[in-house]
C-alpha cells in the first residue's frame, strides 16, 4: 500500500538553527499539506500545495517558516531561526484531488527545539 | 512512544464492548465529516467519512451518526480490540475555491482494557 515519506523522524535542535523537513507524497497526488500539531492537540494546517503552486499558506509563519514544491512531487518544509515554540510534530499528508478526495498522512517529523 | 494523550479526555472500554467517540463541531458550512485514529508516535489515519447531507455511514466495525441539528457527530465501534488504542480526532472538510480544508477537533483517547 502506498504512503506518504517523511523525513527525518526525529529532529532535535537549538533555538536559532534551521531545520528542514522533506516528504514524499503518494505517487501521483497532486496536492500536498503541510501541518502543524502540538501535543494533545489536533492538526493545524500550514500550507497546501497543488502541483507545485501554493495554494493555502494563510496560517505559515512567514518570517520563519518556508515551503516548497519545486517540481511538483516532493516537499521541504523549513524553519529559520527555530524558536522553542516550534517543537511539536509536523506532519504530511496527501490527496489524489484538489477538491474531495481523502487526505492521506505520513507518520511526521517530531522536532524538539532546545 | 510519545504521550499524545496528556491532556485529552479519555474513553476506557473493556475489549469486546462497544466504544462511542463523541466530537461537537461549529462550522455549519461544513460538507464533510471525518474520523482520524492516531496511533502514539505516527501520523493520522483515515478512518471513515461522512457527507453532510447524510446522517449515517457504516464501515467495517465503525459507524459515523451525524446530527446536524446538534452539530454533534459519534463514532461508534463494534467489538472494540486492543489494536483500536488510539487518539481518536474528528475533523470538519469544507470544500471551497481555495481548496479542500480540514479543520480538527480535540481528540479523544481510546482505552482498551484486556
Amino acid at each position: 500500500e502506498a504512503e506518504v515519506a517523511q523525513s527525518p523522524r526525529y529532529k532535535i535542535t537549538e533555538k536559532s538553527q534551521a531545520v528542514a523537513f522533506w516528504c514524499d507524497p503518494i505517487s501521483g497526488h497532486a496536492t500536498l499539506y503541510w501541518y502543524r500539531q502540538i501535543l494533545g492537540q489536533g492538526p493545524e494546517l500550514l500550507v497546501q500545495f497543488q502541483d507545485e503552486s501554493v495554494v493555502d499558506d494563510s496560517q505559515l509563519p512567514k518570517d520563519r517558516f518556508s515551503a516548497e514544491r519545486l517540481k511538483g512531487v516532493d516537499s521541504t518544509l523549513k524553519i529559520q531561526p527555530a524558536e522553542l515554540g516550534d517543537s511539536a510534530m509536523y506532519l504530511c499528508a496527501s490527496s489524489s484531488d484538489y477538491y474531495q478526495e481523502t487526505q492521506y498522512f505520513g507518520p511526521g517529523t517530531r522536532l524538539l527545539v532546545l | 512512544g510519545e504521550s499524545v494523550g496528556l491532556h485529552l479526555p479519555t474513553l476506557s472500554v473493556q475489549e469486546g464492548d462497544n466504544s462511542i467517540i463523541n466530537c461537537a463541531y461549529s462550522n455549519s458550512a461544513s460538507d464533510y465529516f471525518i474520523w482520524y485514529k492516531q496511533e502514539s508516535g505516527k501520523g493520522p489515519q483515515f478512518i471513515i467519512d461522512i457527507r453532510s447531507n447524510m446522517d449515517k455511514r457504516q464501515g467495517q466495525r465503525v459507524t459515523v451518526l451525524l446530527n446536524k441539528t446538534v452539530k454533534h457527530l459519534s463514532l461508534q465501534i463494534a467489538a472494540t480490540q486492543p489494536g483500536d488504542s488510539a487518539v481518536y480526532f474528528c475533523a470538519e472538510k469544507i470544500l471551497t475555491g481555495g481548496g479542500n480544508k480540514l479543520t480538527f477537533g480535540t481528540g479523544t483517547q481510546l482505552k482498551v482494557e484486556l
